[in-house]
């Protein structure tokens, strides 16, 4: 199975700031990655595909960026809704896998 | 607009199976793949497989190889997951999720395993 590795576990932030977030394949996973945003309570949703697509209705601040095996996800400035967990996941070969989360904090 | 409903909460003993379903609409039913995921409390999300709706056809995660079934009804557009001899870390949210764009997920159906 492919190990997704997603760094930080946890981070803080402030209204407005840059938020990057990565995600590692173990292996070559092409573009097939998405990023999901999870607020408590809630199912996720997909903000992200193939790598750096946003999905329709997705605000521009968010991003993706990468290939091969190394990912980054950016929200350019955060807004007090963009409070919850962020999972990356892949599709390129079955198991899909998910990245084990970064609760994205208030700081 | 795309929207998956899920069944309700269960309650279920050690050993004992449960089947969730996830009727859809909005879009053509047997056109993309449905995907169960799910996530035990406070954890992160598990991929458990997906049923190609048209065919029938299925991929299981090796986890649950053997104990999770999924089927679907095409006639009335819903796909559903069975898990059997359950365990107390089955305890779960579970999920089901369309391919279909706009991506959309289930709002989760609640399994939990208590004797």
């Amino acid at each position: 199975d492919i190990q997704m590795t997603q760094s930080p576990s946890s981070l803080s932030a402030s209204v407005g700031d840059r938020v990057t977030i990565t995600c590692q394949a173990s292996q070559d996973i092409s573009n097939n990655l998405n990023w999901y945003q999870q607020k408590p309570g809630k199912a996720p949703k997909l903000l992200i595909y193939d790598a750096s697509n946003l999905e329709t209705g997705v605000p521009s601040r968010f991003s993706g960026s990468g290939s091969g095996t190394h990912f980054t996800f950016t929200i350019s400035s955060l807004q007090p809704e963009d409070i919850a967990t962020y999972y990356c996941q892949q599709y390129h070969n079955l198991p899909y896998t998910f990245g084990q989360g970064t609760k994205l904090e208030s700081k | 607009q795309v929207q998956l409903v899920q069944s309700g909460a269960e309650v279920k003993n050690p050993g004992a199976s449960v089947k969730v379903s996830c009727k859809a609409s909005g879009y053509t039913f047997t056109a993309y793949y449905m995907h169960w995921v799910r996530q035990a409390p406070g954890q992160g999300l598990e991929w458990m497989g997906r049923i190609n709706p048209n065919s029938g056809g299925t991929n299981y995660a090796q986890k649950f190889q053997g104990r999770v079934t999924m089927t679907r009804d095409t006639s009335i557009s819903t796909a559903y997951m069975e898990l059997s001899s359950l365990r107390s870390d089955d305890t779960a949210l579970y999920y089901c999720a369309s391919e279909a764009r706009p991506s959309s997920w289930g709002q989760g159906t609640l399994v939990t395993v208590s004797s």
